[in-house]
Formats: C-alpha cells, structure tokens, sequence
C-alpha cells in the first residue's frame, strides 16, 4: 500500500525566514497531494493541495511543489509568523480517495 | 466546504465497553472517512464507510472491534469495542464530496476518547 514519509519532524525558524517540508509517497498511482495544518486541539485544516497533472501551485505565503518522477512534494511557506505555528502534515491519496498521510512536522516560528 | 459535527465531542471510559461516535454532515456527500489519531501521532485511516453496505477497512483494523454503519449520505457512525487503554485517541471523521475523485477532505472536531 502507499507509505508517505515525511521531513523534518520538527523545524524552528525565526520570524519572516521561510520554512520548507518536504514529503516522499510510494505509490506512483496517486494523484492527489493535500496539506494540512493542526493547530493544537483542533481539527486539521486544509492549507493547499495539488493534483498531478501540476508541478507547483501557490497560494500567498504558502506553495507546493511536486516531483512525480522523484514521488515527492514539498511546502513551502515565505515570511513565516507566529500564528503559521503548528503541526504540518502532508498526505496522498490511494483508491477511493481515502488520504495516507505523513508523521507530521511541529513548525515553530520565534519572533 | 461542510459542516460536520461529532458526537460525542469527549468521553472517559472503562475498559470493556464500547462507545458509539456519531457524525453527522449538513448536506449530502459521498465519501466518508474514519480516522485515528494517537497522542502527538499523525492521522491513520481506520475505514472508509459505504451508505448501504459494509465498511472497507484498512489494515490492521477489523470490524469486530471497530464496526461502521453508514444508513444514509449524511451520517455515519463508529463504535470502538471492547475498549483497552490502547484506544485511547481522536477519532475523526472526513468527508469528500465526488466518488472516485480526488476531492478536498474536511474534517469533524473529533471525538477525543480516553480509557482507563
């Protein structure tokens, strides 16, 4: 089945530094490359997805880039604040569009 | 996007017994999801729940323990049998809304279940 590894697991970076997260799949099927953001005690949130027929996609601050030849994508969030502290994950989608997602990474900006 | 509500949103149980953990979407939709979620752990998918029909589960997880009715597109329900302090997690639901294709997934609030 599809394995989604995920790195780094923690990652401390100043205020306005960029932080980048980075995540390999092993099923060449999938398509579909969300991520999401869990503040804690909450539910996640989707922050930005992509689909494979796209190599980058970006929103504001936030962007994604995706190697299908490599099977790996990357976030990528500009000028990080305070409030983009959490835990980060990234996941893949097998058949039915059920997600396997990564470990998680805890992103913790100072100011 | 949709509105999902869970219920309950937090129990403390005994070991032994079950729990029951509703969902519940404000409109029609066509995939459902269970999920898992251990203390400080990512998410691991549990089951996908089919509207008239048996769950499919993943590996590792059997209906024995944890089974799923779906009786219509907007409910779904969980029960976590037999429970052991292991099972103490979140336990969210995700819904989709188009079969087949890769669709934005929304989360409940989760269920946060501890066990003594």
């Amino acid at each position: 089945g599809e394995n989604v590894e995920q790195h780094p697991s923690t990652l401390s970076v100043q205020e306005g530094d960029s932080a980048v997260i980075k995540c390999t799949y092993s099923d060449s099927a999938s398509n579909y490359f969300p991520w999401y953001k869990q503040e804690l005690g909450k539910r996640p949130q989707l922050i930005i997805d992509i689909r494979s027929n796209v190599g980058e996609k970006k929103d504001q601050r936030i962007a994604v880039t995706l190697n299908k030849t490599a099977k790996h994508f990357s976030l990528h969030i500009t000028e990080t604040q305070p409030e983009d502290s959490a835990v980060y994950f990234c996941a893949a989608s097998i058949s039915r569009a059920a997600l396997i997602f990564g470990k998680g990474t805890t992103l913790s900006v100072s100011s | 996007s949709a509105v999902i509500s869970q219920k309950p949103s937090r129990d403390i149980c005994q070991r032994g017994t079950s729990l029951t953990i509703q969902c519940q979407v404000d409109s029609q939709v066509t995939m459902m999801f269970w999920y898992r979620q251990q203390p400080g752990q990512s998410l691991t998918l549990i089951a996908t729940a089919n509207q008239g029909s048996e769950a499919t589960y993943e590996s590792g997880f059997v209906i024995d323990k944890f089974p799923i009715s779906r009786p219509n597109l907007t409910f779904s329900t969980l029960t976590v049998s037999n429970m052991s302090p292991e099972d103490s997690s979140i336990y969210l639901c995700s819904v989709t809304r188009r079969e087949g294709i890769p669709e934005t997934q929304y989360f409940g609030p989760g269920t946060r279940l501890l066990v003594l």
